[in-house]
């Protein structure tokens, strides 16, 4: 069965700070993998999407980027956190033709 | 420009009554439309779905509706039972690329 991990599952980290938020998916090969953003009072905002290793789309203009290093990892970064990057950060992964996304646990960022 | 909208952002129902969540989307090339149900501090979890092909998709007490010429969507949710009480987002679809949530319903099932 196909497992999703997101870590870590809590971050405080200071203005100016940099981010790494990594994501991997085990038991498939090729998943369409996602970042998303659910800020306070909030929908799940898109902010990246990758169909294959390398592959990044960005929905958003943000102080954010992401990377697909490997098939099965997608990781979040940031150079200077700002504190409008407060949320909660979720990884999903799907697989195409299948529209579902499954999510992972979450992160929730506080920019102090 | 949000393509994907949930007007209500919460709503209250008596347990065992219908619950009823709308959704509207902007964009003609979603072509399919699911729902999700989410509890505080955790990812999101796959409800339903439906094809643009079909107007109406059934798994128990769930049944989504499909409007294509009113670009709305509904979830109906009967008997409603305390446990639904959770957000419940909208997403949409453009050929299996990508996701596209709506803001989320805040739904209450009172005792």
């Amino acid at each position: 069965s196909q497992t999703i991990h997101q870590w870590p599952a809590t971050l405080v980290q200071p203005v100016g700070s940099p981010l790494s938020l990594e994501c991997t998916v085990e038991g498939t090969s090729n998943p369409n993998l996602y970042w998303y953003r659910q800020a306070a009072g909030r929908g799940l905002q898109l902010l990246f999407y990758s169909v294959g290793i390398g592959q990044i789309s960005s929905e958003v203009p943000q102080n954010l980027s992401a990377s697909r290093p490997q098939d099965r990892q997608f990781i979040l970064s940031s150079k200077k956190l700002l504190l409008s990057d407060s949320g909660f950060y979720l990884c999903a992964w799907s697989r195409a033709p299948i529209a579902e996304a499954f999510f992972g646990q979450g992160t929730r960022l506080t920019v102090v | 420009d949000q393509q994907v909208k949930q007007n209500s952002p919460s709503l209250s129902v008596q347990e065992g009554r219908i619950s009823i969540l709308n959704c509207d989307y902007t964009n003609s090339m979603f072509d399919y439309f699911l729902w999700y149900k989410k509890y505080p501090a955790e990812g999101p979890t796959f409800l339903i779905s439906i094809s643009s092909i079909k107007d109406k998709n059934e798994d128990g007490r769930f049944t989504v509706f499909l409007n294509k010429s009113a670009k709305h969507l509904s979830l109906h949710i009967v008997p409603s039972q305390p446990g639904d009480s959770a957000v419940y987002f909208c997403a949409a679809s453009p050929g299996a690329q990508k996701l596209v949530f709506g803001q989320g319903t805040r739904l209450t099932i009172n005792p």
